[in-house]
């Protein structure tokens, strides 16, 4: 029973450079979300999706973005590094929409210098 | 603009102690309010919902307590265990904003043997 699965673990970006965050998850849950996490700082929504094919912007999506072409997988993708996006990247699910605890992974450490 | 704020940011006690961790909000129009426990390069776990029509929620040795009209809530650890050292963070979603919920920035426990 995987639950939220997040790779890589650790990355190091150069400025400029683009990468992509995986998430999968095997619990069937409809919603998916992206947070970020920086020190010292609760967790700031970047993107959501309430099912395959359909996404939104959260609180911080500059910079970012993603797609759902599955249940299963929602990856983060960022295209141009900046240090300000040096963080810690959690993905999480949940069955429903508000009425459901949140399962997250455990996380994808990213620095850009 | 809901603000979530955790306090103290961190506590250490003896084990065996009964605690007690705030979170206050600033819009009482919430939905729901979640505690959350984060260890240290992991993602975080979900404890204990607590529904805006309730008061409280159990599970085990934590009491979540919510008070929506004060703004407070109060996670209650009792007979605290080495087990117990992790970050707890409270989130609350608001009425109006059906998937964002709004992190504190937790407070970090350290039970001592």
């Amino acid at each position: 029973n995987a639950g939220v699965t997040q790779t890589p673990k650790f990355r190091i970006l150069k400025i400029g450079q683009s990468m992509t965050l995986q998430c999968t998850q095997d619990m069937n849950h409809n919603y998916m979300y992206w947070y970020r996490q920086d020190p010292g700082m609760g967790l700031k929504l970047i993107y959501y999706s309430v099912g395959a094919g359909i996404t939104d912007k959260g609180e911080v999506p500059n910079g970012y973005n993603v797609s759902r072409s599955t249940t299963e997988d929602f990856p983060l993708r960022l295209e141009l590094a900046a240090p300000s996006q040096t963080s810690v990247y959690f993905c999480a699910s949940s069955q429903q929409g508000k009425d459901s605890p949140l399962h997250f992974g455990n996380g994808t450490r990213l620095t850009v210098t | 603009k809901q603000e979530v704020t955790q306090i103290p940011a961190a506590l250490s006690v003896p084990e065996g102690e009964n605690l007690v961790l705030n979170c206050s909000f600033t819009d009482s129009a919430i939905y729901n309010l979640q505690w959350f426990r984060q260890d240290p390069g992991k993602g975080l776990t979900s404890l204990l919902l607590i529904q805006s029509s309730q008061r409280e929620q159990t599970s085990g040795r934590l009491n979540a307590s919510l008070d929506k009209s004060s703004g407070r809530s109060t996670l209650y650890i009792a007979a605290s265990q080495p087990g117990d050292s992790a970050t707890y963070l409270c989130a609350v979603r608001g009425m109006d904003s059906s998937y964002k919920l709004i992190f504190g920035s937790g407070t970090r426990l350290l039970v001592r043997p």
